[in-house]
């Protein structure tokens, strides 16, 4: 069975540009989730979307904004970027809502580098 | 604010070494408890879970054990093997509606033959 996949892989931009990084869940998974992982740290809480609704967000900047697709599917776009916001970005898939029930599946992430 | 705490790596072993990785929480609340592990080239996957005070989690031969008196979660394993060398996150969790997870930096574990 696929996992869950990420495109790109990786992603060079300049300061002030926006972009969009994209994500498709594990077949059957209808919560989406998405980490900012800078290096030498431990993934950062961005958004959570379940049933094509935001149910979570974490401490990030308006720049940061995302949806869900009906097939489940989700973006996540960041706008006027930031040095600050180069990093790992990952997605997390899980068949329900809650981590406590539904373990999250991680893809491998898509490199951003910020010039 | 909540947050985690791991002890820093690398931690190096032999194998059939035994291994403990030191994590400790604050958190306002009863927080659920996680540990993650990332193989190389691959993907971060739930190892094991505690949602409550004394329950201990277990899977692949690790264990942790949720203490609310130390507010802590070490990961043991008695006996490592080369195949466990990877990253390990400690993480917790206070929305039991939501996937917001709380993770530690991560310890890298290398374990040679």
């Amino acid at each position: 069975d696929a996992g869950v996949t990420q495109s790109p892989t990786h992603l060079i931009k300049t300061r002030g540009q926006h972009v969009t990084l994209r994500c498709s869940p594990i077949s059957g998974h209808k919560s989406v989730s998405w980490y900012q992982q800078v290096l030498g740290q431990g993934p950062q809480f961005i958004f959570q979307y379940y049933e094509k609704e935001e149910r979570g967000r974490g401490n990030f900047p308006d720049r940061f904004s995302a949806r869900q697709f009906p097939n489940y599917s989700s973006e996540l776009n960041v706008n006027a970027l930031l040095l600050g916001d180069s990093a790992l970005y990952l997605c997390a898939s899980s068949v329900g809502q809650s981590s406590y029930n539904s373990p999250l599946h991680f893809g491998n992430g898509t490199r951003l580098t910020v010039t | 604010g909540n947050s985690v705490t791991q002890m820093e790596g690398p931690v190096t072993l032999s194998e059939e070494a035994f291994l403990t990785i030191n994590c400790t929480y604050t958190a306002t609340g009863y927080p659920s408890l996680f540990w993650y592990v990332q193989y190389p080239g691959e993907g971060l996957q739930l190892l094991l879970k505690a949602t409550k005070a004394d329950d201990k989690g277990s899977n692949k031969g690790f264990e942790a054990t949720y203490r609310k008196e130390t507010t802590s979660f070490h990961l043991e394993k008695g006996s490592v093997q080369v195949s466990d060398s990877a990253v390990y996150f400690c993480a917790l969790s206070m929305n039991q509606a939501g996937t917001a997870l709380i993770f530690g930096k991560g310890t890298t574990l290398s374990v040679s033959s």
